[in-house]
């Protein structure tokens, strides 16, 4: 299986600013990976996929970049609706896996 | 959208269905998937099912116990979960793949979840 690790496991940041978050691969998934942001009580939401490819609808100060085993998710200026947890994802091979998450916080 | 149904509370060793009525998307093109989320803990993806319902896969943690089928002509998508252990405390989320009669790529959209609590 292909173990995704995410770094930090949470942060706190303030309005406007310039988060990242790194997620790693154990073994190479070229640019098959995604990002989520998951809010309690709400449906899962796909933000990047393909690593850097933005979905419909999602605002532009999401972003995201890398390929094979390091990867990066960006929020250029944090909005406090951004409150939530990210999770990464590969789909490179079987059992698809996520990262552990990161929680952001605002300070 | 996505809407699941069927989580409750059931004893160790029950059995469950879950269902996921799926609208407004193109549901007999999509492979589906569901994913589930322990109490406190990150995203599990669960188990797969293409398009037609050919191939189906599964996680490790779930294989022989839990079976996803579908039901295009009603865009339902199941998932029988039997010999069920506190470890499947969760809540189970069905999601949509994202690409078009697809193997598997990203989950897009996915539904409010259903909870189901494996307890005695």
């Amino acid at each position: 299986d292909i173990q995704m690790t995410q770094s930090p496991s949470s942060l706190s940041a303030s309005v406007g600013d310039r988060l990242t978050i790194t997620c790693q691969a154990s073994q190479g998934v070229k640019n098959f990976l995604n990002w989520y942001q998951l809010k309690p009580g709400k449906a899962p939401k796909l933000l990047i996929y393909d690593a850097s490819n933005l979905e419909t609808g999602v605002p532009s100060r999401f972003s995201g970049s890398g390929f094979g085993t390091h990867f990066t998710f960006t929020i250029s200026s944090l909005q406090p609706e951004d409150i939530a947890t990210y999770y990464c994802q590969q789909y490179h091979n079987l059992p698809l896996t996520f990262g552990p998450g990161t929680k952001v916080n605002i300070k | 959208q996505l809407v699941e149904s069927g989580g409750g509370v059931v004893q160790p060793g029950g059995s469950l269905r879950l269902s996921c009525i799926a609208s407004g998307i193109t549901f007999s093109n999509s492979a589906m998937h569901w994913v589930r989320q322990a109490p406190g803990k990150g995203l599990e993806w669960v188990a797969f099912t293409h398009y037609d319902g050919s191939d189906k896969f599964y996680a490790d943690s779930v294989k022989g116990r839990f079976t996803i089928s579908r039901d295009n002509s009603k865009n339902a998508l199941y998932l029988e979960m039997n010999s069920l252990r506190p470890e499947d405390t969760a809540v189970y989320y069905c999601a949509k793949d994202g690409k078009y009669r697809s193997s598997w790529s990203w989950f897009d959209p996915w539904g409010q979840g259903t909870l189901v609590t494996v307890s005695s």
